[in-house]
């Protein structure tokens, strides 16, 4: 596709659910990227893949959060028994290079937990 | 661990008018970013400033770099109501890492 694409791009759940949120990058990018947007805040750094090698999972707040890229092109980023402070937007980004590549954004998934 | 601080945070301007929001960020950084983002929309990238000194300018945006201060500037010239955005700044520990965001500024421009 043209760009990062996302799915779903709303998503209500209630306390407990299980979700996953899909990110397809940028064909042929090696670098993904995932951020969790609060209202009124920056984006903060979840995740990131290079190809399907995850080397950094620093920023998952919790271990109710996985991330996965199996194939080194879609990425799945799963919550378990979400909670009301996991409502956020989550924004998947992709690059072309390991390094010096600008990094182009999704349109993000909108979670909201009752 | 690098921290990013904008400010202003909210900022309501005239058109026709000047202003310069500000970044600050505690730690080297290889890279820092300037990005848009329009309510409900993604993060529409401005600049990216390599080097102490670098000065970058699209339209009525101009963004610099000091590395010695750690502080990044982004300059508004001669506001327009199309610039009404959030603009937030982001830094890079190091090439090809994750970025830190600031906080973001809301920008609003008043006829």
């Amino acid at each position: 596709g043209a760009g990062v694409s996302q799915s779903p791009r709303y998503k209500v759940a209630k306390r407990g659910q299980d979700v996953a949120l899909r990110c397809d990058p940028i064909s042929g990018h090696v670098s993904l990227f995932w951020y969790q947007q609060a209202l009124g805040q920056g984006p903060e750094f979840l995740t990131y893949f290079q190809n399907e090698a995850q080397l950094d999972k620093s920023g998952l707040p919790s271990d109710r959060f996985f991330a996965e890229r199996p194939e080194g092109s879609v990425s799945t980023l799963k919550i378990q028994r979400t909670q009301q402070e996991d409502s956020a937007v989550y924004l998947c980004a992709s690059s072309l290079a390991l390094i010096d590549g600008e990094l182009f954004f999704g349109e993000g998934s909108r979670l909201t937990v009752l | 661990e690098l921290k990013v601080e904008q400010n202003p945070l909210f900022l309501s301007m005239q058109e026709g008018k000047n202003y310069t929001i500000y970044c600050n960020y505690s730690t080297t950084s290889d890279r820092l970013y300037w990005y848009r983002q329009d309510p409900g929309k993604s993060l529409e990238s401005l600049f990216v400033l390599l080097s102490n000194g670098a000065v970058k300018q699209e339209g009525r945006l101009m963004a610099s770099l000091d590395t010695k201060a750690r502080l990044s500037t982004l300059h508004i010239t001669a506001a327009v109501h199309d610039l009404s955005a959030t603009y937030f700044c982001a830094g890079e520990e190091t090439s090809g890492s994750r970025l830190t965001f600031g906080e973001g500024t809301q920008l609003t421009v008043n006829p």
